[in-house]
C-alpha cells in the first residue's frame, strides 16, 4: 500500500496569514499516461463528515473558496491557504487514488493563533 | 442536491455483527461507484470498500475480506454496509461516500454523514 505522511501534524496560524500543509506519498501518484497526480485533499470540521477540496492535485472542486490552493507532482504535494478565516479551522487530510486500497494522510490540524 | 443519509447509531457485542444503511438521493445510485470509509474515534480515514454501479459486484479492503460485506438496493436508493465478528478495534464512525460515474477512481465527492458502531462488552 501506498503511504501518505503529512507534516507539520498541526499548525496554528493567525486570522489572514498563509497556512500550508504538506504531503508525501511513498510512492509517485503520477500517472505517465495522462500526465495526472492522483492526489486529493480533503477538509473534516469537527462533527461533521469530510469535505472535497482539492483533486487531481490542484483543481479546486466546485464551490471551494479559491483561498484554497493545491501544488505539487509525483510524491510531494502542498495544500496552501493563502489568507486563513476562521471557518478553515479543521483537519486536513491528503489521499491517494492512483492504485487499490486508496490510502489518507495521518491529518493536519489547522488551528488559530 | 446530493444526499446520503445514513442508519443511526449502533452499539454490538464483540462478536456480534452490524448493518449500517445509507439511502441515496439527488442522484441515480445505479450510476456511481459508492464507497464505504471509516474512521476510529480521533483517528484517520480508512477505506473499506466498493460497490459497482452496474451488477452491484464489489471489491474490498485485504484486511475487511471474509468479514464485510457491501450490498445495494436500487430499487430504494439505498447502499448497505455489514461487518461480522466485531471487535474493539472496530469501533468507528462509518461512512458511506460518493465516487465517480465513469470511473473506479477512488476519490469521494459526497459523503453521508456517518453512523457510529460501538462495540462494547
Amino acid at each position: 500500500d501506498i503511504v501518505m505522511t503529512q507534516s507539520p501534524d498541526s499548525l496554528a496560524v493567525s486570522l489572514g496569514e498563509r497556512a500550508a500543509i504538506n504531503c508525501k506519498s511513498s510512492q509517485s501518484v503520477l500517472y505517465s499516461s495522462n500526465n495526472k497526480n492522483f492526489l486529493a485533499w480533503y477538509q473534516q470540521k469537527p462533527r461533521q463528515p469530510p469535505k472535497l477540496l482539492i483533486y487531481w492535485a490542484s483543481t479546486r472542486e466546485s464551490g471551494v473558496p479559491d483561498r484554497f490552493s493545491g501544488s505539487g507532482s509525483g510524491t510531494d504535494f502542498t495544500l496552501t491557504i493563502s489568507s486563513l478565516q476562521a471557518e478553515d479551522v479543521a483537519v486536513y487530510y491528503c489521499q491517494h487514488y492512483y492504485s487499490a486500497p486508496p490510502t489518507f494522510g495521518q491529518g493536519t490540524r489547522v488551528e488559530i493563533k | 442536491q446530493v444526499q446520503l443519509v445514513q442508519s443511526g447509531a449502533e452499539v454490538k457485542k464483540p462478536g456480534a455483527s452490524v448493518k449500517v444503511s445509507c439511502k441515496a438521493s439527488g442522484f441515480t445510485l445505479a450510476t456511481f461507484y459508492m464507497h464505504w470509509v471509516r474512521q476510529p474515534p480521533g483517528q484517520g480515514l480508512e477505506w473499506m470498500g466498493i460497490i459497482d454501479p452496474s451488477g452491484g459486484g464489489t471489491t474490498y479492503a485485504q484486511r475487511l475480506q471474509g468479514r464485510v460485506t457491501m450490498t445495494r438496493d436500487t430499487s430504494t436508493s439505498t447502499l448497505y454496509m455489514e461487518l461480522s465478528g466485531l471487535r474493539s478495534e472496530d469501533t468507528a464512525l462509518y461512512y458511506c461516500a460518493r465516487g465517480q460515474k465513469d470511473s473506479k477512481i477512488t476519490l469521494f465527492d459526497n459523503w453521508g454523514q456517518g453512523t457510529l458502531v460501538t462495540v462494547s462488552s
